[in-house]
């Protein structure tokens, strides 16, 4: 159980295009998803926290016109990276939690996407 | 916020030998702390977590011990086996907060 699936696994664009990146959680309903971006070699970097039905929330240094994120349902949130640059290159990961039952603080990881802009 | 740093950045240890990880955190507030293990291009895989309400977890070869007061916990593997090597990340949360991640330990196991 507690699967999360990405779409696209991997995504060659070129510069200055737009990049739409599904999650989708499959056996469970989540009321938050969460997107990182990590480089090579580094830490995972929160961009944002989205719930089912709102606006994600950014963090800071991310911004939102340029990754924006729809939660439109309990099992997809989708980020779609627009206008994409080479420095827009990187993986990708998602991540959900649970609505109810399961383990209350546990976050599930999509296996990840990798962007390369060309 | 929350502020998680580990330590060290590398380790290398040989097969058989225990290997240890370090990371505090600056949110008193916070209550769950799990390690993820994150090979190549693959997503973290939660291995052992810790809520505050507890001192040591053990599963198998991997143990976690937390210290509310001074605010650290740590991964502990024994035994450790190739396959052991990959990247590994502390995090700590708050309540419904999100996880903040340390910056992650590469360990390698040679053989």
């Amino acid at each position: 159980g507690a699967v999360v699936s990405q779409h696209p696994s991997w995504v060659i664009c070129k510069s200055g295009t737009s990049v739409k990146i599904e999650c989708r959680s499959l056996d469970f309903q989540a009321t938050t998803m969460f997107w990182y971006r990590q480089f090579p070699k580094q830490s995972l970097m929160l961009m944002a926290t989205s719930n089912e039905g709102s606006k994600a929330t950014y963090e800071q240094g991310v911004e939102k016109d340029k990754f924006l994120i729809n939660h439109a349902s309990l099992t997809l949130s989708t980020l779609t990276v627009t206008s994409a640059h080479p420095e827009d290159s990187s993986f990708y990961i998602c991540s959900a939690r649970e609505v109810a039952g399961g383990h209350p603080h546990e976050q599930y990881f999509g296996p990840g996407t990798r962007l390369t802009v060309t | 916020g929350e502020n998680v740093e580990q330590h060290p950045s590398t380790l290398s240890v040989q097969e058989g030998d225990s290997a240890v990880i370090k990371c505090t955190y600056s949110d008193s507030a916070s209550n769950y702390f799990p390690w993820y293990k994150q090979e190549l291009g693959k997503r973290p895989q939660l291995i052992i977590d810790i809520r505050s309400n507890v001192g040591e977890k053990k599963d198998q070869r991997i143990a976690v011990t937390l210290n509310k007061t001074a605010k650290h916990f740590s991964l502990h593997i024994t035994e450790t086996q190739p396959e052991d090597s990959a990247v590994y990340f502390c995090a700590a949360k708050t309540g419904a907060n999100n996880l903040f991640f340390g910056t992650g330990t590469r360990l390698t196991v040679i053989p």
